[in-house]
């Protein structure tokens, strides 16, 4: 099965703070992502990668960066965070297009 | 644009048929996904559906695909109270090699 780990979840932090969130797959996918989920919003993208140091901006990606120095782990970063950002945010990596994505269980970030 | 339509809720009574319906917009869409959403945790695979195909079955799911009228349904027999969370319609959209387009959500709840 495959496995994709994100390293907290649940994250407290403060406005002005730079934060990373890491997510790690355990299956050689290509393909790797970040959405953060809000209610009544669904998921929204926010970065996607499909090959290491490459990247490419999804639907939000202001205010977010991204890094994937290796196949494996995939990088979200909030540059000085801002309480509009308090969110789930979920990870999840895929074999290739239009393979199917397999999520992590997603960190609740909180800026207070 | 792409869109994926879903309605919120559902509620059905212990032991009968679920059933789940989904609207898509990108008649070239190739893969459809059903995702589950239990609460506080991220999305978990279900079931996906080649766009050439218009039904597959597997245990007590059952999708079905209607490229006419670009309808997608996923119909959970003899529904549990384990089966109480999100599921989530998913499309690959043709122009882009790895984004998918969630829809909103469908929360399934159980009564007894």
């Amino acid at each position: 099965d495959v496995k994709v780990t994100q390293s907290s979840r649940y994250l407290v932090k403060r406005t002005g703070e730079k934060v990373f969130l890491e997510c790690v797959q355990d299956m050689d996918h290509e393909n790797m992502f970040w959405y953060r989920q809000d209610p009544g919003l669904g998921l929204r993208l926010i970065y996607f990668s499909y090959d290491v140091k490459m990247k490419e901006k999804g639907d939000i990606p202001e205010g977010y960066s991204v890094s994937r120095e290796k196949k494996e782990r995939f990088s979200l970063i909030l540059e000085s965070a801002s309480t509009n950002q308090t969110s789930m945010y979920l990870c999840a990596s895929s074999l290739g297009a239009g393979q199917p994505q397999h999520f992590g269980d997603g960190t609740r970030l909180s800026i207070l | 644009g792409e869109d994926v339509e879903q309605s919120l809720f559902l509620s059905v009574r212990e032991g009968d048929s679920s059933v789940i319906n989904c609207t898509y917009t990108d008649s070239s869409s190739t893969y459809l996904y059903w995702y589950k959403q239990e609460p506080g945790a991220g999305l978990q695979l279900l079931t996906y559906i080649f766009s050439n195909m218009d039904m597959k079955q597997d245990q007590r799911l059952t999708v079905l695909l209607n490229k006419k009228d670009k309808h997608l349904s996923l119909r959970i027999a003899d529904t549990q109270t384990g089966d109480s969370a999100i599921y989530f319609c998913a499309e690959k959209i043709y122009s882009s090699a790895s984004k998918i387009i969630f829809g909103s959500g469908t929360r399934l709840s159980i009564r007894p």
